[in-house]
């Protein structure tokens, strides 16, 4: 089983660049979410998704946008970026249905503003 | 909205000995679930634990358990028998069961295991 998929692993970028960080998940979950993990601040909630089409805020949501054309894939963009969101950016997928209440999280993507 | 404290940045223990890591949380809430989080070097997020709010009995896995104190707001997790394996980042976290089912983190705190 895949699970949740992040692609790129890696990615070195220009301020000013942008870039697309993909997020697919098998398994048929109604809600995704984009995380950042920055040192000593834990994971931080950037945009969700409830459902195919729809997108919400997080906490920290500026500077990214976000887009779920598809139900298994959740895109998170940087349109121009900046040294203040080199981070680890995870995502992560839930059922609605299932029990345990289980998050299941992509392996993450180091991304680095130079 | 909900928060979640963790007060300890880092702890160390003893192989084999027993430690004990402190999570507090905010919430109006009375349905919930609370989670341990062990996330290695690697950066992947391993679930240790979780909890059912409206459960009152203690959750155990293994050598995990925790100590849910729900009036406190307070989830501490015991780590018995510690292991070198054992030494990570631990996040607490708290997952309403209304609207979008958001995970909230603490900061984390670093586990140590001296051999």
């Amino acid at each position: 089983n895949a699970g949740v998929t992040q692609t790129p692993k890696f990615r070195v970028l220009k301020t000013g660049q942008s870039m697309t960080l993909l997020c697919a998940q098998d398994m048929n979950h109604e809600y995704m979410y984009w995380y950042r993990q920055d040192p000593g601040m834990g994971l931080r909630l950037i945009h969700y998704s409830v459902g195919e089409g729809t997108t919400a805020k997080g906490e920290v949501p500026d500077g990214y946008n976000v887009s779920r054309l598809k139900k298994q894939n959740f895109l998170l963009g940087l349109e121009s970026a900046a040294p203040s969101q080199t981070s680890v950016y995870f995502c992560a997928s839930s059922s609605t249905v299932e029990t345990g209440n289980t998050i299941y999280f992509g392996e993450g993507s180091w991304l680095t503003v130079v | 909205a909900q928060t979640v404290t963790q007060s300890q940045p880092e702890m160390s223990v003893q192989e084999a000995e027993t430690v004990t890591l402190s999570c507090t949380y905010d919430t109006s809430e009375s349905d919930y679930y609370l989670f341990w989080y062990k996330q290695p070097p690697s950066r992947q997020m391993i679930l240790v634990i979780r909890q059912e709010a409206y459960k009152q009995q203690n959750a155990t896995e293994n050598r995990f358990s925790v100590n849910f104190q729900k009036a406190a707001k307070s989830f501490s997790l015991k780590i018995s028998d510690s292991q070198l394996g054992d030494a990570a980042m631990y996040f607490c976290a708290y997952r309403s069961v209304q609207g979008a089912q958001k995970l909230v983190f603490g900061q984390g705190t670093r586990l140590t295991i001296n051999p």
